[in-house]
């Protein structure tokens, strides 16, 4: 079980769409609709901004969207704002009631 | 409105055994579905997912710490509380407890940490 594989960094400037990635493998990410993503800014607990690949909980705005296509989930942010800059972890379900997080992406608005 | 809250020693010794107790309110652990695992994040480093326990008592580590862990709840005090031993420097990070309904026998559930911590920084130093 390793971590999930995400991009170090990602930046765009107010106003655009950044898209972030989240590779896994046919045993997690692949396996399952169960992949959630987090917003965490620095000294702050984590948020969840998607869930279930595409679901958003209520609060979280519909610039935040989720997709998966094979073993890799994406996290696109669209009309970036200043307040999304943050980092950034996705999470999938791992199968035998077990999880494993990803590496981590830092979203930086220019 | 649910809570969770981490306590334990901010400072452990190397090879020294911590134990982290998450208190939990406002939400059940003998609700079918519902877990409460524990996430580590070291500093500046990724968030890690530890350990889980379930409803029916049912756990789940991290295969990389397996031998090293232990949770357990004790449903009456709303606990849960998490044993690492052979502490290292390595393991200096902010400890999260966190919530989650999980889906099982064909019942679809959120399957993400809802509820989570403050978190707790626990320091292994000599």
């Amino acid at each position: 079980q390793s971590a999930l594989t995400q991009p170090r960094s990602v930046s765009g400037s107010p106003g655009q769409s950044v898209t972030l990635s989240c590779t896994g493998t046919s045993s997690d990410v692949g396996a399952y609709d169960r992949v959630s993503w987090y917003q965490q800014h620095p000294g702050k607990t984590p948020k969840v901004m998607i869930y279930g690949v595409t679901k958003r909980p209520s609060g979280v705005p519909d610039r935040f969207s989720g997709s998966k296509s094979g073993n890799t989930a994406s996290l696109t942010i669209s009309g970036l704002q200043a307040d999304d800059e943050a980092d950034y972890y996705c999470c999938s379900y791992a199968g035998d009631y077990s999880f494993v997080f990803g590496t981590g992406t830092k979203v930086t608005v220019l | 409105q649910a809570t969770l809250k981490e306590s334990g020693p901010t400072l452990v010794k190397p090879t020294q055994t911590l134990t982290l107790t998450c208190t939990f309110s406002g939400l059940s652990l003998t609700t079918a579905g519902a877990g409460v695992g524990w996430i580590r994040q070291s500093p500046g480093e990724a968030l890690e997912w530890l350990a889980i326990i379930y409803w029916d008592d049912d756990k789940r580590y991290t295969p990389s710490l397996k031998t090293r862990l232990g949770i357990t709840s004790d449903t009456s005090k709303n606990e849960v509380v998490l044993r690492m031993t052979n502490m290292d420097p390595v393991d200096t990070a902010t400890y999260y407890c966190a919530h989650i309904m999980i889906t099982y026998g064909g019942v679809a559930r959120a399957d993400y940490f809802d509820i989570w911590g403050q978190g707790t920084m626990v320091t292994v130093s000599s």
